[in-house]
């Protein structure tokens, strides 16, 4: 089993629609949670990140956690052609270790 | 700096030579991470260090793999005697502290012909 397991995708909705994209871990004493967006042939950059169960909401992004579940979202509402990207998630796993997921491909559509 | 700089952006080699990617971080980063991410993938953790003290090196796959960081700032990723395989971009990252919310360079893209 993968430590961090993600929907390969691609993923593909319209514009203005909500994308969601999941993941789950196997961890269970992973304490911080992220999510990255990586745009084709750039490197991944840090857009969200949580720490406790429940929501977080920033803009129209949305990260929910569920540490019994061992399971970590992201929702971005209002989809944009720009939010057209691959979303890793990473978990803290032993000692220091940033652990990424394989990434899920999202393309929104005009 | 203002973000983390890696070169050489691009580096083609000839199977069974020696390569060093290098990694400048933020200023005052403590914490920096070598990843290897191969097309298609996510990033695969390498190594790790915190200042200039590895304290992770379980990610290196060989012992051709070499990663220091002598005075606490500037990385190195040595291969030697490089191998197709490891032909993928080599992301260097850095953080205020090893909270997990990291800062990547551009990467460095590795050809092994």
């Amino acid at each position: 089993q993968k430590e961090v397991e993600q929907n390969s995708g691609p993923l593909s909705v319209p514009e203005g629609a909500i994308a969601s994209l999941n993941c789950t871990y196997s961890d269970r004493v992973s304490q911080s949670f992220f999510w990255y967006r990586q745009y084709s042939g750039k490197s991944p950059e840090l857009i969200m990140s949580i720490y406790s169960n429940g929501d977080k909401e920033d803009g129209r992004f949305t990260a929910q956690l569920n540490k019994a579940s061992q399971y970590v979202s992201l929702l971005i509402r209002d989809s944009q052609p720009s939010d057209s990207a691959t979303y890793l998630c990473a978990v803290t796993t032993s000692g220091s270790r940033l652990t990424f997921g394989e990434g899920t491909q999202l393309t929104v559509n005009p | 700096g203002a973000g983390v700089s890696q070169s050489p952006r691009y580096k083609v080699a000839k199977r069974g030579q020696d390569v060093a990617l290098r990694c400048d971080p933020i200023s005052g980063h403590v914490s920096l991470f070598w990843y290897q991410q191969a097309l298609g993938q996510g990033p695969e953790f390498l190594t790790y260090f915190q200042n200039e003290a590895q304290l992770d090196k379980s990610g290196l796959p060989s012992d051709r793999f070499f990663a220091e960081r002598p005075e606490g700032s500037v990385s190195t990723l040595k291969i030697q005697r490089t191998q197709q395989e490891d032909s993928a971009v080599y992301l260097c990252a850095s953080s205020l502290l090893n909270t997990g919310e990291l800062f990547f360079g551009e990467g460095s893209r590795l050809t092994v012909l």
